[in-house]
């Protein structure tokens, strides 16, 4: 069946970086976008971008934009989002999602498989 | 950013119960508008995409309406498995943006 099994969860120190694996299974990996959404704790969701892992293009949310990025390893399946200069906001459940649009066409920016999730914890 | 509002954010019902929740868009969207499901702990699950198609495997009493800037999902009976936050999605441009969420729990 179609899966996505993150990595486990991290503790970070602020100003530090984290890297958060995507590990895809049941399809084939580079047909599909993988989008990464966060949620702080009690709160909502927030999309921070997408990786294309065919041709391994992104697009980032402006408000990540320097601090994250998005990378695949097509040899193994996997999808990586790396966040940088970690702050205690950034504490949050962060998720892989794939886009249901095949890698060749126009993302549809919809989530229609997600991982169970990765915790990062920023703490001093 | 297109922002993205829902009423309620909370509500009780009990099973069987029509339940309704409504999501506005800050400016026309068309029907890029998607819902999921999410429970306590859990990823999100996608329910309703482009406004009104059943996502594959999801149970119809979900149903999903509106165009432009106003939507509704509706869930026809609701069942002890519902009880959950719901968010809507708009997908129309980015950044994409959720709703805050509906709670919806057990009167």
């Amino acid at each position: 069946q179609v899966q996505l099994v993150q990595s486990g969860a991290e503790v970070k120190k602020p100003g530090a970086s984290v890297k958060v694996s995507c590990k895809a299974s049941g399809y084939t990996f580079t047909g599909y976008y993988m989008h990464w959404v966060r949620q702080a704790p009690g709160q909502g969701l927030e999309w921070m971008g997408w990786i294309n892992p065919n041709s391994g293009g992104t697009n980032y949310a402006q408000k990540f934009q320097g601090r994250v990025t998005m990378t695949r390893d097509t040899s193994i399946s996997t999808a990586y989002m790396e966040l940088s200069r970690l702050r205690s906001d950034d504490t949050a459940v962060y998720y892989c999602a794939r886009d249901p649009a095949a890698a060749g066409a126009r993302a549809a920016y919809y989530m229609d498989v997600w991982g169970k999730g990765t915790t990062v914890t920023v703490s001093s | 950013d297109i922002q993205m509002t829902q009423s309620p954010s909370s509500l009780s019902a009990s099973v069987g119960d029509r339940v309704t929740i409504t999501c506005r868009a800050s400016q026309s969207i068309s029907s890029y508008l998607n819902w999921y499901q999410q429970k306590p702990g859990k990823a999100p699950k996608l329910l309703i995409y482009a406004a009104s198609s059943l996502q594959s495997g999801v149970p119809s009493r979900f149903s999903g309406s509106g165009s432009g800037t106003d939507f509704t999902l509706t869930i026809s009976s609701l069942q002890p498995e519902d009880f959950a936050t719901y968010y809507c999605q708009q997908s129309y441009s980015t950044p994409v943006t959720f709703g805050p969420g509906t709670k919806v729990d057990i009167k």
